[in-house]
């Protein structure tokens, strides 16, 4: 069954460090997102791709994050400086259309900022 | 802003049992999908009912939606260790591509 891979599993960085998470969506997917749980919270959304811009954004994704899919079949996040509040769990999703379908979620990027 | 929310359960309950777990929220939704995460993994996608379905089976999953009073139901029959896990379920509303997460129930089926 197809697979949305994310790399590393574990990161650990020091505050104010730029970090970049990586993915790869399931291939014939339209869009792309990024969603976050810090620990023993909800898992909340950051950020929707498609057709290679932006579609929607949550408070969350301010001017330290962007997302950027660079060569049709990575998707990347990335935080620019670091901060300890951003220690969660990322988790990479793909969708084939948008509505009414599921979304296949990665098994999650750990980010550890200390 | 809409949000998916759980009854605030842990659930414990012995291997053959059913589960049952409940989702509501606030404003009009376009679907509501359940999810599965195992500790400490990534969510899987379990089943998926759309605003104008009441009820869905998948397995041994079956999820009703109730539109009138804004809720969900999952319920897992014959449960298996292998259903330990949390359970979320998420609201995708109309003209916003984006999933709004409760905040999940833990499960524990003893065997």
């Amino acid at each position: 069954e197809p697979e949305v891979t994310q790399t590393p599993s574990h990161q650990v960085t020091q505050m104010g460090q730029e970090v970049i998470l990586r993915c790869v969506p399931i291939s014939n997917h339209l869009y792309f997102y990024w969603y976050r749980q810090i620990l023993g919270q909800k898992v909340e959304f950051l950020v929707s791709f498609y057709n290679n811009e932006i579609s929607e954004k949550s408070e969350i994704f301010d001017d330290q994050f962007s997302v950027e899919r660079p060569d049709g079949s990575n998707f990347t996040l990335k935080i620019r400086s670091t901060k300890l509040e951003d220690s969660a769990m990322y988790f990479c999703a793909s969708s084939e259309l948008v509505s009414n379908y599921g979304y296949t979620f990665g098994s999650g990027t750990r980010l550890t900022v200390v | 802003s809409q949000q998916g929310e759980e009854d605030p359960q842990a659930l414990s309950i012995q291997e053959g049992e059913n589960a049952t777990m409940n989702c509501s929220y606030k404003t009009s939704i376009n679907n509501l999908q359940w999810y599965r995460q195992n500790s400490g993994r990534g969510l899987v996608h379990l089943i998926l009912i759309r605003s104008n379905e009441r009820e869905k089976h998948s397995g041994r999953l079956r999820v009703t939606l109730d539109t009138s009073k804004k809720s969900s139901s999952l319920l897992i029959t014959a449960s298996r260790a292998a259903d330990t896990a949390s359970y979320f379920c998420a609201t995708d509303f109309y003209g916003n591509n984006r999933l709004a997460f409760g905040k999940g129930n833990q499960v524990v089926v003893i065997p």
